[in-house]
């Protein structure tokens, strides 16, 4: 049974500070690594994703993965209120359609 | 059309009933996929289509539930005889082909089962 770990949280964060989510998973065959973010009563929204072992930046958002420890985190930096929200974690794997998902960590930014 | 479209965005039905969920997905978008979320927990895989057909079902809860779809366009999500146990939002997802790409999702529908 493949698994995807993430802390429920909550976490909470001041403005401005940086928030880190983190993710394990239990599939070394995984190959790509996604998160989405997903506010209260709304539906998931792809912030980022990363296939390769290192660190991806998107504006504010940086994605770090490490297969060797299978575990891929989100860096959130300078973080807004309107940051506060659930973060999924998901995998996929080669060959298999489907995306994996955690359970998910809630973010609350403090203003 | 310019996202993914669900309906309807609620359905309330009494136990035993059936229901039928739509899902419209990205035009283009070759891949589809069905989950479904209980209240405060994780997306749970349901169904996955790649064209009109479907090569991972696994994630059926029984054979009370069903899924087609129609080409590349419209899916539909049958729940037959309806159990309070089917309360959740199902969530439909499109993606352009098959591959490492992340979904772009529906609003989703949020069934109870009463």
């Amino acid at each position: 049974q493949k698994e995807v770990e993430q802390n429920s949280g909550p976490l909470s964060v001041p403005e401005g500070a940086i928030a880190s989510l983190n993710c394990t998973y239990s599939d070394r065959g995984s190959q790509s690594f996604f998160w989405y973010r997903q506010y209260s009563g709304k539906s998931p929204e792809l912030i980022m994703f990363i296939y390769s072992n290192g660190d991806k930046e998107d504006g504010r958002f940086t994605a770090q993965l490490n297969k060797a420890s299978q575990y891929v985190s989100l860096l959130i930096r300078d973080s807004q209120p309107s940051d506060s929200a659930t973060y999924l974690c998901a995998v996929k794997d080669f060959g298999n359609e489907k995306l994996t998902f955690g359970t998910g960590t809630r973010l609350t930014i403090i203003p | 059309g310019a996202g993914v479209s669900q309906s309807p965005s609620n359905k309330v039905t009494e136990k035993g009933k059936d229901v039928e969920l739509r899902c419209d997905p990205i035009s283009g978008h070759t891949a589809l996929y069905w989950y479904r979320q209980r209240l405060g927990q994780g997306l749970e895989f349901l169904i996955y289509f790649q064209g009109n057909s479907a090569p991972d079902k696994s994630g059926l809860p029984s054979d009370r539930f069903s899924a087609e779809r129609t080409g590349e366009s419209v899916s539909t999500l049958t729940i037959q005889r309806t159990q309070q146990e089917d309360s959740a939002v199902y969530l439909c997802a499109s993606t352009i082909s098959t591959g490492p790409y992340g979904y772009t999702f529906g609003s989703g529908t949020r069934l109870t089962v009463v």
